[in-house]
């Protein structure tokens, strides 16, 4: 069985912090790594894809991929009140044509 | 391109009837994926389809559940009959081969 955790929060952050959002995966042949945002009321909307271990920086998004330990995480510099949403992680072993594999996802609340 | 386009937007529906929700993928996507989202359960696979054949329908809650992909634009997901534990927001997505899955705005289903 193919699991993809993350912490469900709140975490709570104050405008201009980092926010740290974090995801452990149970698939060791994994290759690919996804972080959604979803609003509430809305889809889940694609902010960040990451495929090599390291980091990979996009504006004010970091995603940090570490396949020995299992672990991606997603740091948002200079947190906005328009941050504040639910991050799924998403994580896929390109074998074959599987599916992602969902975590149930982080709500993240910026406080003005 | 449109991005993937669900109807209707919002179901509401009595006990025992029928409900069909459909999809449009983005054009040349060739994987189709039904999801439904609840608060208690998170984001669920229920099944998906790759060139139009359905490859795993294991997330099908139960046999009142059906889906059907005639045409690489098209989809259908079929409840019959309702219950008011269907309740919730089912979305499509698309992909071009096992990557990144781009989602439609949703239906919100209330069975009553």
């Amino acid at each position: 069985q193919k699991e993809v955790e993350q912490n469900s929060g709140p975490l709570s952050v104050p405008e201009g912090a980092i926010a740290s959002l974090n995801c452990t995966y149970s698939d060791r042949v994994s290759q690919s790594f996804f972080w959604y945002r979803q609003y509430s009321g809305k889809s889940p909307e694609l902010i960040m894809s990451i495929y090599s271990n390291g980091d990979k920086e996009d504006g004010r998004f970091t995603a940090q991929l570490n396949k020995a330990s299992q672990y991606v995480s997603l740091l948002i510099r200079d947190s906005q009140p328009s941050d504040s949403a639910t991050y799924l992680c998403a994580v896929n072993t390109n074998s074959g044509n599987t599916p992602l594999v969902f975590g149930k996802g982080t709500r993240l609340s910026v406080i003005a | 391109d449109a991005g993937v386009i669900q109807s209707p937007r919002h179901e509401v529906t009595e006990m025992g009837q029928e409900v069909t929700l459909r999809c449009k993928p983005i054009s040349g996507h060739n994987s189709l994926f039904w999801y439904r989202q609840t608060m208690m359960r998170g984001l669920e696979l229920l099944i998906y389809f790759n060139n139009n054949v359905p490859i795993d329908d294991s997330g099908m809650p139960e046999d009142r559940f059906s889906a059907k992909m005639p045409n690489a634009s098209f989809s259908t997901l079929k409840i019959q009959p309702s219950e008011p534990r269907d309740s919730a927001v089912y979305f499509c997505a698309s992909s071009f081969g096992p990557d990144i899955q781009y989602f439609g705005a949703g239906t919100r289903l209330s069975v009553l």
